[in-house]
């Protein structure tokens, strides 16, 4: 499975628009990208997930690259409660979803 | 998306002793998996709760320690067997309808071994 490599942390403000990437190198033709937001004391909660080109839904946009080897969550005008971790994942249905997680990036949103 | 029941929600055990989480779903689903997140951690998958037949664990993790059945397509438990401190974590179980949708999860089971 590829493994991903994030920013560990990033501070925003409210009202800004947050660019998260993801790393991926290792990316199998047959892989999806899909982003993951966890807040303290419950499970992730699914965001977005996509395989090639723009990605968009009522919660982000997500950008990959022709070589697909990264990517990169849009998250427009955050608030306050978009505080959380984000987590980016590569997984292929071959393995059945199977998830692996990485260390994810904490979003600090200030207000 | 489904709606995913953890049963308990948090519990304190003593060392020694075994813990069984339920995990239950308002929908028949394809895919099942269990994880475990340690404080301030990332998430590690436990192992893929296969439906009729014997789970299939991830590297690091045993089947006489973390014991799995999935009796149906809307049902699982994962049993932590004979708890020591180390075992103190959060587990979530994970479901995917299809191979073609993405996973959610349930808020977890967090467990202290005292």
């Amino acid at each position: 499975l590829a493994k991903t490599t994030q920013p560990i942390s990033m501070d925003s403000y409210e009202g800004q628009e947050v660019n998260i990437t993801c790393s991926h190198n290792n990316i199998a033709t047959n892989d999806y990208i899909t982003w993951y937001q966890q807040f303290p004391s419950q499970g992730p909660r699914f965001i977005i997930q996509g395989y090639k080109t723009k990605v968009t839904n009522e919660v982000a946009s997500l950008f990959i690259p022709a070589d697909r080897k990264s990517s990169t969550l849009s998250l427009p005008r955050v608030s306050l409660s978009d505080t959380a971790v984000y987590y980016c994942l590569v997984g292929t249905r071959e393995y059945g979803n199977k998830l692996v997680f990485g260390a994810g990036t904490i979003l600090r949103v200030k207000s | 998306s489904a709606v995913i029941s953890q049963k308990p929600s948090r519990d304190i055990c003593q060392r020694g002793t075994s813990l069984t989480i339920q995990c239950q779903v308002d929908s028949q689903v394809t895919m099942m998996f269990w994880y475990r997140q340690q404080p301030g951690q990332s998430l590690t998958l436990i192992a893929t709760a296969n439906q009729g037949s014997e789970a299939t664990y991830e590297s690091g993790f045993v089947i006489d320690k973390f014991p799995i059945s999935r009796p149906n397509l809307t049902f699982s438990t994962l049993t932590v067997s004979n708890m020591s401190p180390e075992d103190s974590s959060i587990y979530l179980c994970s479901v995917g309808a299809d191979y073609n949708s993405p996973l959610h999860f349930g808020n977890g089971t967090r467990l202290t071994v005292t």
